[in-house]
């Protein structure tokens, strides 16, 4: 599975638009990226998954260049409560495949 | 809530006893996985059931950790002899398999802590 890099911090302020991004060089073709969500004490949640170009939901962003080797998780005015970590993964090139986490960005918010 | 249960959500327990999991996956789901998550690093990916067959095991999976899947549904994750470098989080995810991107759901977790 292709390696990713992204900060291991950032701090914002509630309201404003929060960018994370996350660098893969290596992603095979059929490579899907996926960005989760942690908070302490809890499992991952699942956020948003995209192949190319842009893809939105109602909690998030995700924008990929047309060469895929970066993509940025957008998310707009947020709020105390999306301190979290946040894991950028590639892979599913092939279905059941296993997800290799970093150690993801920790997002803290202040008001 | 993703669906995703998992039972005990807490469990201490002494340098060589043993302890089981329980992951209850979401119900149409037909792949299970299960991580290990410690302080400070992200989720490590420890085994993969699709149905009742297990298909792949990591190689942090020691002769110590043994997981079953028997009927397809629910899996259980057993560590024998725990040691007090097995204390972490145990995670369970299940997903739909059949098709290229496809999302796993984790569940809260078991803490484990080994004294």
């Amino acid at each position: 599975l292709a390696k990713t890099t992204q900060p291991i911090s950032m701090d914002s302020y509630e309201g404003q638009e929060v960018n994370i991004t996350c660098s893969h060089n290596n992603i095979a073709t059929n490579d899907y990226i996926t960005w989760y969500q942690q908070f302490p004490s809890q499992g991952p949640r699942f956020i948003i998954q995209g192949y190319k170009t842009k893809v939105t939901n109602e909690v998030a962003s995700l924008f990929i260049p047309a060469d895929r080797k970066s993509s940025t998780l957008s998310l707009p005015r947020v709020s105390l409560s999306d301190t979290a970590v946040y894991y950028c993964l590639v892979g599913w090139g092939q279905a059941g495949t296993a997800l290799i986490f970093g150690k993801g960005t920790t997002l803290s918010v202040s008001s | 809530d993703t669906g995703v249960s998992q039972n005990p959500r807490h469990k201490i327990t002494k340098r060589g006893q043993n302890v089981t999991f329980r992951c209850d996956p979401i119900s149409e789901h037909n792949r299970l996985y299960w991580y290990r998550q410690t302080l400070g690093q992200g989720p490590e990916f420890l085994t993969y059931f699709q149905n009742e067959a297990q298909l792949e095991k990591s190689r942090l999976l020691s002769d110590r950790f043994s997981a079953e899947r028997p009927k397809g549904s629910f899996s259980t994750l057993e560590i024998q002899r725990t040691e007090q470098g097995d204390s972490a989080m145990y995670l369970c995810a299940s997903s739909l398999g059949g098709a290229l991107g496809e999302t796993q759901y984790f569940g809260p977790g078991t803490r484990l802590l080994v004294l």
